[in-house]
C-alpha cells in the first residue's frame, strides 16, 4: 500500500466555518506534510510533522491549525479562513528522516482536497 | 521555487520523445526528482536520482544530471496523450527537510 488519502476531496466553507481536512497513510511513514497549491504553481509548504512532532511551521497563519494524533493521521483544522485561501491542500509523506534531517528517497503525495472560501 | 526553474511549456507529438529539463542553484542537493501532476490531482512521482549519479532510466523514462552545470531533464520516449500533464522537478538538500519545487512544465501532447 503506498497510497495517501486524503479526504475530503472537494470543500466548500464560509468565512466563518470551521472545518477539517484528514490524511492518512499506513506505509509506516514519520514524516508527514502540508502543502498549498495555487493554480498554476507548485506546491509550497505549510507544516512538516516528525514523529508526530511539529518539526516546520512556514510562518503559516494561525487559522489553519495542524494535528498529527498518531503516526497514520494528520489533520489541518480550518477556522476563519479568506478567500485567498482556496487551493488545492496537499498531503505527503516520506520515511526517510536521515541525520541532519535531510529528505532522501520518496515523498509520496495524496490526491489533495480542494477548498474553496466563499 | 525561486532556486529551481523550467520553462513553462512543451508541446510534441505524439510518438515522439519529449525532453523536459530543469535547473537549480544550491550545490547541496541530494536527490532530485519528477512529479507528474494531471488537471485536479496530487503528484505522483515519476523517478528519482541521487545526487552522485549522472543517469537512471525506468521504462520510457530517462533522468540525465548534470551536476557541473546544475542541470536535470528527464525523457519520456513515445509520448502518449496520457502523458499531457504538468512535470515538476524537485530537489532535496542537506539540512533541509523539504522538498524546492521548479515552476512546473506543461507538456501538452498533440495527436
Amino acid at each position: 500500500d503506498t497510497e495517501v488519502t486524503q479526504t475530503p476531496k472537494h470543500l466548500v466553507m464560509g468565512m466563518t466555518n470551521k472545518k477539517s481536512l484528514k490524511c492518512e497513510q499506513h506505509m509506516g511513514h514519520r514524516a508527514m506534510y502540508w502543502y498549498k497549491q495555487k493554480a498554476k504553481k507548485p506546491p509550497e509548504l505549510m507544516f512538516v510533522y516528525s514523529y508526530e512532532k511539529l518539526s516546520i511551521n512556514e510562518s503559516v497563519p494561525s487559522r489553519f491549525s495542524p494535528e498529527c494524533p498518531n503516526s497514520s493521521l494528520l489533520n489541518l483544522h480550518l477556522h476563519a479562513l479568506q478567500p485567498e485561501d482556496s487551493a488545492l491542500y496537499l498531503c505527503a509523506s516520506s520515511s526517510q528522516w536521515g541525520t541532519g534531517g535531510v529528505l532522501a528517497g520518496e515523498l509520496f503525495f495524496g490526491e489533495g482536497s480542494r477548498l474553496t472560501v466563499l | 521555487g525561486e532556486d529551481v526553474e523550467q520553462s513553462l511549456f512543451l508541446s510534441v507529438r505524439e510518438g515522439d520523445s519529449s525532453v523536459i529539463n530543469c535547473t537549480y542553484t544550491d550545490s547541496s542537493s541530494t536527490y532530485l526528482y519528477w512529479y507528474k501532476q494531471e488537471p485536479g490531482a496530487g503528484l505522483q512521482l515519476l523517478t528519482y536520482i541521487f545526487s552522485n549519479m549522472d543517469m537512471k532510466q525506468d521504462q520510457r523514462l530517462t533522468v540525465l544530471l548534470n551536476k557541473k552545470d546544475k542541470h536535470l531533464s528527464l525523457r519520456i520516449a513515445d509520448t502518449q496523450t496520457g502523458d499531457s500533464a504538468i512535470y515538476f522537478c524537485a530537489e532535496s538538500r542537506t539540512g533541509a527537510n523539504n522538498l524546492f519545487f521548479g515552476t512546473g512544465t506543461r507538456l501538452t501532447v498533440i495527436p
